[in-house]
């Protein structure tokens, strides 16, 4: 089982719509997680960060946490064509090492 | 805004060279990482460093080695270039270990 994983995608959805991406971890110490963004050709950029239980809202992203579960979500509401990229979770434990998912790609159609 | 700068975007090496890939934040920044990312793999972790002369091995270290002489600088050294080393490496400086800033990657092709 990977400690980090994702949907495997990729997902699509129009224009306007709400996508929901999620991920689940498997290290119960994890104390920190975040989303990055990955453009195609690009490096990662980070668009959130999530420390407690519950929602964080950051404009038309908001990502939701729950550590009983073991899981991290991302929503991006009014998805737009420049939302289209990879989206990477990412979590760490007290070491400061982050662990990835492999990401999923999500295309936003016009 | 933090700057991460590698020192090229496209590396073509011969099998059994050694390799030299660098890396430069300017935003004084304690932590340094290198990942590679593969199709499939994701992001994998290679070394980081937490101060200037430390370094800790990530997940998959074998065949890599690290220098951080000066905090600004974090360097990825490969002793010897094999061809399942051709990847995308990508530098990350940290103020906090977590919140990472990365370069722009070099794509190594190794033939």
């Amino acid at each position: 089982q990977k400690e980090v994983e994702q949907n495997s995608g990729p997902l699509s959805v129009p224009e306007g719509a709400i996508a929901s991406l999620n991920c689940t971890y498997s290290d119960r110490v994890s104390q920190s997680f975040f989303w990055y963004r990955q453009y195609s050709g690009k490096s990662p950029e980070l668009i959130m960060s999530i420390y407690s239980n519950g929602d964080k809202e950051d404009g038309r992203f908001t990502a939701q946490l729950n550590k009983a579960s073991q899981y991290v979500s991302l929503l991006i509401r009014d998805s737009q064509p420049s939302d289209s990229a990879t989206y990477l979770c990412a979590v760490s434990t007290n070491a400061g090492k982050s662990t990835f998912g492999d990401g999923t790609t999500l295309t936003v159609k016009p | 805004d933090v700057k991460v700068t590698q020192s090229s975007r496209y590396l073509v090496k011969r099998t059994g060279e050694k390799v030299f890939l660098e890396c430069v934040q300017d935003m004084d920044h304690e932590n340094m990482f290198w990942y590679r990312q593969d199709p499939g793999l994701g992001l994998r972790l290679i070394y980081f460093s937490y101060d200037v002369k430390m370094k800790e091995k990530g997940d998959i270290p074998e065949g890599y080695s690290v220098s951080r002489e000066k905090k600004e600088r974090f360097s990825l050294i490969l002793e010897s270039a094999s061809t399942n080393q051709t990847s995308m490496y990508l530098c990350a400086s940290s103020l906090t270990r977590e919140k990472l800033f990365f370069g722009s990657g070099t794509q190594l092709s190794v033939l």
